[in-house]
């Protein structure tokens, strides 16, 4: 069976410092892949998503990037951290359009 | 890309059946209604899929009328675990853009 995994679960970080989230499917290949971030009380915003290994598209412009290494696994990334940057960090995954997506647990992300 | 509107709160009690309806006005041919259950700190959660008609499964139901510019999810008999966010999306290509949901509460 496929699974996604997320982490770290939560995290605590000063402004200007760097971020790494890593996401990593397992069970499957060539995974449509997802990076969502949701503020408290409202719905999840697609930042990054990937439909192969090296290709990612950007839906918001920020202070943060995605990679994909490996054909199941994601990275979020920033270089400096922002106050606005926190929120709950989601990973998803699916198999292509009009397919069930599955989500990881989430990081919780603080930056202080 | 087809938006989605939604109520973005509603209430019942237990035991009742609870429809929400969501419109998408702009929905393509190829296009597949989706709905999702979010927890609080929690991913969302995969409920139903349809495309036209009804579409059943163990938890919910789907309504779609021809014309597809909305769709109602309705649950059954729901209980106080039910109360959580209801997402309806519209999906057709690889984004797979979220509205704001659904916050729906039962009551005991």
């Amino acid at each position: 069976s496929q699974t996604i995994h997320q982490w770290p679960a939560t995290l605590v970080q000063p402004v200007g410092s760097p971020l790494s989230l890593e996401c990593t499917v397992e069970g499957t290949s060539n995974p449509n892949l997802y990076w969502y971030r949701q503020a408290a009380g409202r719905g999840l915003q697609l930042l990054f998503y990937s439909v192969g290994i090296g290709q990612i598209s950007s839906e918001v412009p920020q202070n943060l990037s995605a990679s994909r290494p490996q054909d199941r696994q994601f990275i979020l990334s920033s270089k400096k951290l922002l106050l606005s940057d926190s929120g709950f960090y989601l990973c998803a995954w699916r198999k292509g359009p009009n397919t069930e997506a599955f989500f990881g647990q989430g990081t919780r992300l603080t930056v202080v | 890309l087809a938006k989605t509107t939604q109520p973005i709160s509603m209430d019942s009690y237990e035991g009742q059946e609870v429809n929400i309806t969501c419109s998408h006005n702009n929905i393509a041919t190829n296009d597949y209604i989706t709905w999702y259950q979010q927890f609080p700190s929690q991913g969302p959660r995969f409920i139903i899929q349809g495309y036209k008609t009804k579409v059943t499964n163990e938890v919910a139901s789907l309504f779609i009328p021809a014309d597809r510019k909305s769709s109602t999810l309705s649950l059954p008999r729901v209980s106080l675990s039910d109360t959580a966010v209801y997402y309806c999306l519209v999906d057709s290509n690889y984004q797979l853009i979220w509205g704001a949901g659904t916050k729906l509460i039962i009551k005991p």
